[in-house]
């Protein structure tokens, strides 16, 4: 089976405060992606991370995957209220077959 | 909207009971998908069908059945339910070819909640 680990589990933050969340493994990924979770629903895709070294940018979240691909953070910059929720990392090891997800990172910020 | 339905949205079954999570989507897509979410243990995979007419065990298979009734269907069966079983549902659908699986991710339904007492 493989394992993908992120950390932390939980963060709480103020509004306006920057924070990072990571995923790792000791597989190689053939490509990474993250997902949003919000309560009462299913991940929805952020964002697919496939080049080692890659980085992503959506508006204030920044996606960078590691150099040997078996590692990626997600950081968030000026955070909101609305970025409050479960965020997911999930690595495609065998080139498209299905996807194994992290447990998860459960991010509340305060206003 | 095009996507992803779950039925039902919340069950509570006794231990040894049987039932039906249905699933279905709209999208063309050829794989789906039945994980299990349970709290700080992410998703775990229970079944995928890959295509129409193939289904595939995944990491957590045990004490579930799945059938792929067409293209658009995906039902898992629990037929002994035990409290282990307690758990949310998720039903998804992706293209089952690695740049639509990068491009486009997996398309998840809103879960089914299940208490099993």
């Amino acid at each position: 089976t493989q394992l993908l680990e992120q950390s932390p589990q939980f963060l709480s933050i103020q509004e306006g405060e920057n924070l990072t969340v990571y995923c790792n493994s000791s597989s190689v990924f053939s490509s990474l992606q993250w997902y949003r979770q919000e309560p009462g629903e299913g991940p929805v895709l952020l964002v697919t991370v496939v080049t080692g070294g890659e980085v992503k940018k959506l508006k204030r979240l920044t996606f960078q995957f590691g150099d040997a691909r078996k590692d990626s953070s997600l950081h968030i910059t000026a955070a909101q209220p609305g970025d409050t929720g479960l965020y997911l990392c999930a690595g495609d090891y065998n080139a498209g077959n299905m996807l194994t997800f992290g447990g998860g990172t459960r991010l509340m910020v305060k206003p | 909207n095009a996507g992803v339905t779950q039925t039902p949205k919340f069950q509570v079954l006794k231990t040894g009971q049987s039932m039906t999570l249905q699933c279905a989507q709209d999208m063309n897509h050829n794989s789906m998908y039945w994980y299990r979410q349970d709290p700080g243990m992410g998703l775990r995979l229970i079944y995928y069908s890959a295509s129409e007419g193939t289904t595939d065990k995944g990491e957590v298979p045990n004490g579930y059945n799945v059938s792929r009734l067409n293209k658009r269907e995906f039902s898992l069966r629990l037929e002994s339910a035990a409290p282990s079983q307690t758990s949310v549902y998720f039903c998804a659908s992706s293209e089952f070819a690695p740049t639509r699986i990068r491009d486009y991710g997996y398309t998840f339904g809103s879960g089914t909640r299940l208490t099993v007492v």
